[in-house]
C-alpha cells in the first residue's frame, strides 16, 4: 500500500471554529510532513515529524497545532484561523535513513476559512 | 524559503511534442527530485537524480543535472493530454538532518498539452 490518505477532502470553517485535519499512511514511513500550498505556488513546509517527534516547525503560527499520535497517523489541529490560511494542506511521508528519499503525498485537504 | 527557480512558468504545447522544463537552484545539493501535481491534488514523485549523476531516464522522462551550473532539466517526450499538470523540482539544499528530508520546491512550471 503506497497511499497516503487525508480527511476531509474539503473543509469550510469560521474563524472561531476548531477543526482537525487527519493524515494516515501504512508504508512504515517514520517521517511525516505537513505542507501548505496556495494557488499557483509551490508547497511550503510547515512541520516535520521524525519517529513521532516534532523535528521541524517552520515558524508556523500557534493557531496550527500538529500531533503525531503514532507512526501511521498525523493530525493538524486548527483553531482561530484567518482567511489568509485558506489553502490546500498536504500531508506527506517518507523513509528515514542516511539519504534522501521520495516523499509520498496525500491528495490534500482544501481548507476555506470564512 | 524557495531555492529552485523554474522556467518557463507556463508551457503550452500540442500532443506529440516534447516539453522541456528547467530548474535552477542556489546552494549545493545531495540530490534533486521532480514532482508532478495535477490540478488541486497531491504531488506525485517522478524521478530523483543524485548529485553524482548527470542524466536519468524513466519511461518518457529524461532528467539532466549540471551541478556546475546548479541547474536541472526535465524533458517529457511525445507528450499526451494526460501530462497536463504542474511540475516542480525539489532540492534538499545540501542538508541532511539525520533522518528526514527537508525539500525545497521550485516555483513550478504549468504544462498544458492540447489534443
Amino acid at each position: 500500500d503506497t497511499e497516503v490518505t487525508q480527511t476531509p477532502k474539503h473543509l469550510v470553517m469560521g474563524m472561531t471554529n476548531k477543526k482537525s485535519l487527519k493524515c494516515e499512511q501504512h508504508m512504515g514511513h517514520r517521517a511525516m510532513y505537513w505542507y501548505k500550498q496556495k494557488a499557483k505556488k509551490p508547497p511550503e513546509l510547515m512541520f516535520v515529524y521524525s519517529y513521532e517527534k516534532l523535528s521541524i516547525n517552520e515558524s508556523v503560527p500557534s493557531r496550527f497545532s500538529p500531533e503525531c499520535p503514532n507512526s501511521s497517523l498525523l493530525n493538524l489541529h486548527l483553531h482561530a484561523l484567518q482567511p489568509e490560511d485558506s489553502a490546500l494542506y498536504l500531508c506527506a511521508s517518507s523513509q528515514v535513513d542516511r539519504g534522501t528519499y521520495e516523499q509520498y503525498f496525500g491528495p490534500g485537504t482544501r481548507l476555506t476559512v470564512t | 524559503s524557495q531555492q529552485g527557480e523554474e522556467d518557463p512558468q507556463a508551457l503550452s504545447i500540442q500532443e506529440g511534442e516534447n516539453a522541456t522544463m528547467n530548474c535552477s537552484y542556489k546552494t549545493s545539493i545531495n540530490n534533486l527530485q521532480w514532482y508532478r501535481q495535477n490540478s488541486g491534488r497531491g504531488l506525485v514523485h517522478l524521478i530523483l537524480i543524485r548529485s553524482n549523476e548527470r542524466e536519468k531516464h524513466s519511461g518518457r522522462l529524461r532528467v539532466t543535472l549540471d551541478t556546475s551550473k546548479k541547474s536541472s532539466s526535465l524533458l517529457i517526450t511525445a507528450s499526451r493530454a494526460a501530462d497536463t499538470a504542474s511540475y516542480f523540482c525539489a532540492t534538499d539544499g545540501g542538508m541532511f538532518s539525520g533522518g528526514y528530508n527537508k525539500l525545497i520546491f521550485g516555483a513550478g512550471t504549468r504544462l498544458a498539452v492540447h489534443p
